[in-house]
């Protein structure tokens, strides 16, 4: 089945700096990919939503300046968190559809990263 | 705004038993699609069972049923024969099938509820 890998599923990253997470569908090409942030024992939060070669839409209250959706190719999207702080320490999980499947589907997600800024 | 809700933050069975959770939603849409996912506690989400609310019939998959009542706008989870591994969080998801509807393409989900399966 289709299969969505994201890296890194965990890092630690100082107060200030930067974090890129990757999302790569492996066997299809998405055409469109999703990012939540989910809190401990929460529902998925969407933050944005992006589609190849245009730029990203972002739900309301999320700063696009701070997290920043890069989808350049159909296998490949990521996701930068900028000058991170600790509330950004978050699970964050990419979830990607498959160009050639049809509405009836959900989606594929990937693993998930945990974020923490120290 | 589509609305997804699970009363049920925590529920429990026996192992071997059975449980519902209930997802209720709200929209004025009318084609649309209801997805259950679950999130064990690798945390990664798999997709359990779907259902398309124009189809009448209940979707099921192996010991996963559904009782998805459009009238009231009402989706539960049946887990028949409850397994350890079945112990996780599950979500009720929402997503609009119309293109051109404002939660086209988004998956709307509900709170969650945490099953704990008991030996």
């Amino acid at each position: 089945g289709a299969v969505v890998s994201q890296h890194p599923s965990w890092v630690i990253c100082k107060s200030g700096t930067s974090v890129k997470i990757e999302c790569r569908s492996l066997d299809f090409q998405a055409t469109t990919m999703f990012w939540y942030r989910q809190f401990p024992k929460q529902s998925l939060m969407l933050m944005a939503t992006s589609n190849e070669g245009s730029k990203a839409t972002y739900e309301q209250g999320v700063e696009k300046d701070k997290f920043l959706i890069n989808h350049a190719s159909l296998t490949l999207s990521t996701l930068t968190v900028t000058s991170a702080h600790p509330e950004d320490s978050s699970f964050y999980i990419c979830s990607a559809r498959d160009s050639a499947g049809g509405a009836y589907y959900g989606y594929t997600f990937g693993s998930g990263t945990r974020l923490t800024v120290v | 705004a589509q609305t997804v809700t699970q009363s049920q933050p925590e529920m429990s069975v026996q192992e071997a038993e059975t449980v519902t959770l209930s997802c209720t939603y709200d929209t004025s849409e009318s084609d649309y699609y209801l997805f259950w996912y679950k999130q064990p506690p690798s945390r990664q989400m798999i997709l359990v069972i779907r259902q398309e609310a124009y189809k009448q019939q209940n979707a099921t998959e192996n010991r996963f049923s559904v009782n998805f009542q459009k009238a009231a706008k009402s989706f539960s989870l049946k887990i028949s024969d409850s397994q350890l591994g079945d112990a996780a969080m599950y979500f009720c998801a929402y997503r609009g099938a119309n293109a051109g509807g404002t939660s086209y393409g988004k998956l709307t989900f509900g709170q969650g509820t945490i099953l704990t399966v008991h030996p």
